[in-house]
């Protein structure tokens, strides 16, 4: 039974940069593509973008000039780079599973990890 | 970017009532359509795919139905553990930004 497991820092300050590594138990990162969305306190879910174990990466063009993502393959983890954060996002970060060839959805999550941006 | 559209933003409605959720995409995206429910303080759970095909381990009385730009989650016979956020999610842009509804919030009456 493939599971994710995410963690990374909960507190930033204003122009630090986000980091989120999310790691792939029971399977291989090799396998799918793989997902990050966020969601602001009592909001809505936003798509972050995705990737592949070959490095094809797919961003939300609204944080494209500050977003990196990466997989490592060793590790059987992929990771999630968010420059020159603001109040703004604040969210729950959480990684997914993007399965299918034809037909895609979200099938697994990660529990969730809160980044909280203050001075 | 497709935007999704979701209503009502609020359902309420009786144990045993038929509940209809309903998402429009602001273009056709096909059957490229996912269903998700997020209970509070949890992960989004996936509910439907496809448009209609219902993931593993959902009970039979959710449904999902429609194609193009219209699209409904039914719920045939609504439970306490239901009581959750709803959301549709579009799998249809390319290059890939695939975005969210802003959900519903179904409460029982």
């Amino acid at each position: 039974q493939v599971q994710l497991q995410q963690w990374g820092a909960g507190l930033l300050k204003p122009s630090e940069t986000l980091s989120l590594t999310c790691e792939v138990y029971g399977g291989s990162v090799s396998d799918s593509y793989w997902g990050w969305i966020r969601q602001p306190p009592g909001k809505g879910l936003q798509w972050i973008g995705e990737i592949n174990h070959s490095g094809a990466r797919h961003y939300n063009p609204s944080l494209k000039s500050r977003l990196t993502m990466s997989v490592d393959t060793s590790k059987n983890q992929f990771s999630l780079n968010l420059s020159s954060v603001t109040a703004a996002d604040t969210a729950v970060y959480y990684c997914a599973r993007v399965f299918g060839s034809a037909v895609l959805r979200l099938d697994l999550w990660g529990q969730g990890t809160l980044v909280t941006v203050s001075s | 970017e497709i935007v999704m559209t979701q209503s009502p933003a609020t359902l309420s409605a009786s144990l045993g009532d038929r509940a209809t959720l309903s998402c429009r995409a602001s273009e056709s995206i096909s059957s490229n359509l996912a269903w998700y429910q997020q209970k509070a303080g949890q992960a989004p759970r996936l509910l439907i795919y496809g448009a209609s095909t219902r993931a593993t381990g959902i009970p039979a009385r959710f449904s999902g139905g429609g194609s193009g730009t219209e699209f409904t989650l039914t719920i045939s016979s609504l439970q306490s553990e239901d009581v959750a956020v709803y959301y549709c999610q579009q799998f249809n842009d390319w290059p890939p930004d695939y975005t969210f509804g802003q959900g519903t919030k179904l409460e029982i009456k």
